[in-house]
């Protein structure tokens, strides 16, 4: 079974800090997602990553950053957190081919003070 | 632009009976589709997808229609249990061209199967 890992599920941080999510998948995918979830909005995609060292902005990328340096390792960045940045991160990873459908982490239910 | 759509956000179903969730599509260059089912604190599951050189696809007690003239899509559930009690997201993909990773997700149904 795919496996996507989440480093924390509940996280509460302070307006203005920086804030790292980390998502870790066992299945040597290349590509990997980071969405966040509000309710009435549905799941809206932040950045993606198609290989190592490689990323792209998805549909709200402002006020985030993401990292990748190993293939099973992706990471979202909050540069300095606000409140509006207050929701569920979802991390996802799928291979390489056409179609095939992406695998969800457990998320992070972070709250920005 | 809301370009996948799940105009319910909520639906309720005695357990037994057939749950129907519908989605609607606007951009025609859709060519694959897929549910996900989600349960509070957990992150969506893949639960069934569809291409649009078919029009169903089945599995089990799911089954999903494309009508790809009316830009249209349903997922079956027959018979419903309350364990599929569960927001259920509709997504589409584009999978010629380069942006073949990105899904495009509505926002969501939330099935309630009361027993």
């Amino acid at each position: 079974d795919v496996k996507v890992t989440q480093s924390s599920r509940y996280l509460v941080k302070r307006t203005g800090e920086k804030v790292f999510l980390e998502c870790v998948q066992d299945m040597d995918h290349e590509n990997m997602f980071w969405y966040r979830q509000d309710p009435g909005l549905g799941l809206r995609l932040i950045y993606f990553s198609y290989d190592v060292k490689m990323k792209e902005k998805g549909d709200i990328p402002e006020g985030y950053s993401v990292s990748r340096e190993k293939k099973e390792r992706f990471s979202l960045i909050l540069e300095s957190a606000s409140t509006n940045q207050t929701s569920m991160y979802l991390c996802a990873s799928r291979r390489l081919a056409s179609g095939s459908e992406q695998y969800f982490g457990p998320g992070t239910r972070l709250t920005v003070t | 632009d809301q370009q996948v759509k799940q105009n319910s956000p909520s639906l309720s179903v005695q357990e037994g009976r057939i749950s129907i969730l519908n989605c609607d599509y606007t951009n025609s260059m859709f060519d694959y589709f897929l549910w996900y089912k989600k349960y509070p604190a957990e992150g969506p599951t893949f639960l069934i997808s569809i291409s649009s050189i078919k029009d169903k696809n089945e599995d089990g007690r799911f089954t999903v229609f494309l009508n790809k003239s009316a830009k249209h899509l349903s997922l079956h559930i027959v018979p419903s249990q309350p364990g599929d009690s569960a927001v259920y997201f509709c997504a589409a993909s584009v999978t010629s061209g380069g942006s073949n990773y990105k899904l495009t997700f509505g926002k969501g149904t939330l099935l309630t199967v009361n027993p």
